[in-house]
């Protein structure tokens, strides 16, 4: 099965830009979705697909792909965006498993 | 309301058998593929199992593989897992959540509240 790796952990000044980074062959073949969860709360599905948001989700996440890496842009992170981050696609192998990546903790300074 | 809501979680044996369930409401539960996530205490999320709509067709990650059972029953839009020969290693919060959706990025869009599963002597 493929992996996905993330950075462990990433830090931003409040309102600045930060981007998450997920990388993985699988990539190169099928779109990341990302998920946002807080400490004792189920995942939130913050992008999908080639850049789209779920309803409710504020148009400072953004997601965009390249090669092997899959990004997750937040433009003017608010303090309430301090939370852990999981990208995941679909396996490179074509059997139809999933994977996610290990997860990055975003700190809001 | 969109909703998932699993049941069946606890402290079980090593070697002991399990069966999680997830009642879904709001959508139409048989249009949909079903899969169980789940996550050890301070770890990150480990996609276990999907099934598509109709049920014909299930899908396991390896280290679960020929222990655990996916199955659905769409007259009663619920999700279950049966979890078999537990391990120490099996423990963590397992959710259920709708997707993967091929049309949506094979993105898992709703999620449930998660249960606890212990496995411990």
């Amino acid at each position: 099965s493929s992996e996905l790796t993330q950075d462990p952990a990433v830090s931003v000044a409040l309102g600045q830009t930060v981007r998450i980074t997920c990388q993985g062959d699988s990539l190169r073949s099928y779109y990341a979705s990302w998920y946002q969860q807080k400490p004792g709360q189920a995942p939130v599905l913050v992008i999908y697909g080639k850049n789209n948001r779920p309803s409710g989700i504020p148009d400072r996440f953004s997601g965009s792909s390249s090669g092997n890496t899959a990004s997750l842009t937040i433009t003017g992170a608010q303090a309430e965006d301090e939370a852990d981050y999981y990208c995941n696609s679909r396996d490179s192998s074509g059997n139809h498993l999933m994977v996610f990546g290990g997860g990055t903790k975003l700190t809001v300074l | 309301e969109v909703q998932l809501v699993e049941s069946g979680g606890g402290l079980v044996q090593p070697g002991g058998s399990l069966r999680l369930s997830c009642a879904a409401s709001g959508f139409t539960f048989s249009s949909y593929a079903m899969s169980w996530v789940r996550q050890a205490p301070g770890k990150g999320l480990e996609w276990v199992s999907a099934i598509s709509g109709s049920g014909g067709s299930t899908y396991y990650a390896d280290s679960v593989k020929g222990r655990f059972t996916i199955s659905r029953d769409n007259s009663k839009n619920t999700l279950y897992l049966q979890m078999n020969s537990l391990r120490a290693e099996d423990t963590a919060v397992y959710y259920c959540a709708k997707g993967p959706d091929s049309s949506g990025g094979d993105a898992f869009d709703i999620w449930g509240q998660g249960t606890m599963v212990t496995v411990s002597s």
